[in-house]
């Protein structure tokens, strides 16, 4: 079985800053997915990165960047200018690449940008 | 179109009272989850349906009773629930089987807020 840990519950920035959200995995899985997830206040749960297990290189989307070390199974996500609508609970997820639809969520953590 | 809608956005039901909760995608993904979401924890998985076809049930009981009439659609009927499943119930989709592919991510609808009284 697989588990994810968020070992952050709150966290707060002040806007344009950069902050660093920290996640690691067990898993003895070789192939799998990792997502990170972002739900506002209004509560729809958005995705926001996803990183193969299998690619080296760092998934980057916008602001949103990630640190995937797999062989310390670590899985971090860095927003770069955070700004207001950046205020949300962000979820660390795992998935089997093979197989099993189940998606293992951590605990997540509650981000806040200060004016 | 990558929306997944679900209705109705908030739920208020007696412990007695039968009532369904609606899913709908329109992405031609055929996997489709149930979670339920209590408040600042992450969701739990209760349902999965992978080509119609439940495939996942995670010990949920059975006043819970999920149903998907096609590949687009997924329902949840509720019966005599208790005040403890008061939650924030979310539907999700994905593509499935083994291929991989782009992750398999899923896809969220914004949500039932159930309250049982």
């Amino acid at each position: 079985a697989q588990t994810v840990t968020q070992s952050q519950p709150e966290m707060s920035v002040q806007e344009a800053e950069t902050v660093t959200l920290s996640c690691t995995y067990d898993t003895s899985e070789s192939n799998y997915y990792l997502f990170w997830y972002k739900q506002p206040p209004s509560r729809q749960m958005i995705l926001v990165i996803r990183q193969e297990a299998y690619k080296q290189q760092n998934a980057t989307e916008n602001r949103f960047s990630v640190n995937f070390q797999k062989a310390a199974k670590s899985f971090s996500l860095k927003i770069s200018d955070s700004q207001l609508g950046d205020t949300a609970m962000y979820f660390c997820a795992f998935l089997p690449n093979f197989g099993n639809e189940k998606l293992t969520f951590g605990t997540g953590t509650r981000l806040t940008i200060i004016p | 179109d990558t929306e997944v809608t679900q209705t109705p956005k908030h739920l208020v039901m007696g412990m007695t009272n039968k009532k369904s909760l609606k899913c709908e995608q329109h992405m031609g993904h055929r996997a489709m989850y149930w979670y339920k979401q209590k408040a600042k924890k992450p969701p739990e998985l209760m349902f999965v349906y992978s080509y119609e076809k439940l495939s996942i049930n995670e010990s949920v009981p059975s006043r819970f009773s999920p149903e998907c009439p096609n590949s687009s659609l997924l329902n949840l009927h509720l019966h005599a629930l208790q005040p403890e499943d008061s939650a924030l119930y979310l539907c999700a989709s994905s593509q499935a089987g083994t291929s991989g592919g782009p992750g398999n991510e899923q896809f969220f609808g914004p949500g039932t807020r159930l309250t049982v009284l």
